[in-house]
């Protein structure tokens, strides 16, 4: 799976769009970008992944570059809950082998302030 | 709707001691895979299953083994306890294998190893 490279740590207002950056230069055509966050030793949740186009739900957005070596995880409006450990992945679709770990990297430390 | 459910949530050992924990998929997903945190680092991916096979292995100790039943549990076996498996240890289950499918992550077991 490609490296992925985020900020260790990044600060955003609560009610302000929270814009989290990854660089996955190394990505190769069959890798999906995903997001999980993990709040303070809770399990990791899922937030949004995807392959070539921008993706939203009800959490987020995700945009992916058109050349796909780097996204932005988009919060639209951030609260205090946001506050998290925000971990993007890169991962390779399933070819018939098995079912592959995710490899989390440092991931952003993302600081809603009030 | 339905999480992961993983039992026990905490758990004290003492040093080469057996511990065994447990992991209930989200209904209809058959694939699980456990994940190792140790204090102030990352998850990492320890094993995963398919269909009660074997699927992908990660950073798992040879102390440790895993397997998953007929109902889709599984369970991790972790023998000769060592202090440094003092950890979070989070199961996570997907619908079916490989990268278009999300794995949703369980609440955890902390294992302290005295």
């Amino acid at each position: 799976d490609a490296k992925t490279t985020q900020p260790t740590s990044m600060d955003c207002a609560e009610g302000r769009a929270a814009n989290l950056p990854c660089n996955h230069s190394t990505i190769s055509g069959n890798e999906y970008v995903y997001w999980y966050r993990q709040i303070h030793s809770q399990g990791p949740q899922y937030i949004i992944h995807g392959l070539k186009n921008n993706e939203t739900n009800e959490m987020a957005s995700l945009i992916i570059t058109e050349d796909r070596k780097s996204s932005t995880l988009i919060l639209p409006h951030a609260t205090l809950r946001d506050t998290a450990v925000y971990y993007c992945i890169v991962r390779a679709s399933y070819s018939g082998g098995g079912a592959d770990g995710l490899t989390f990297g440092k991931g952003t430390h993302l600081i809603i302030q009030p | 709707a339905a999480g992961v459910i993983q039992s026990p949530r905490h758990l004290i050992k003492e040093k080469r001691e057996t511990a065994t924990l447990k992991c209930y998929p989200i209904p209809r997903h058959d694939t699980v895979y456990w994940y190792q945190q140790g204090p102030g680092q990352d998850p990492q991916f320890l094993i995963s299953f398919y269909e009660k096979m074997q699927s992908d292995k990660g950073s798992i100790p040879d102390r440790f083994s895993a397997q998953q039943f007929s109902d889709y549990h599984s369970e991790l076996n972790m023998s000769s306890l060592e202090l440094g498996d003092s950890a979070l240890y989070f199961c996570a289950s997907s619908r079916e294998p490989g990268a278009t499918y999300e794995q949703y992550f369980g609440p955890g077991t902390r294992l302290t190893v005295t």
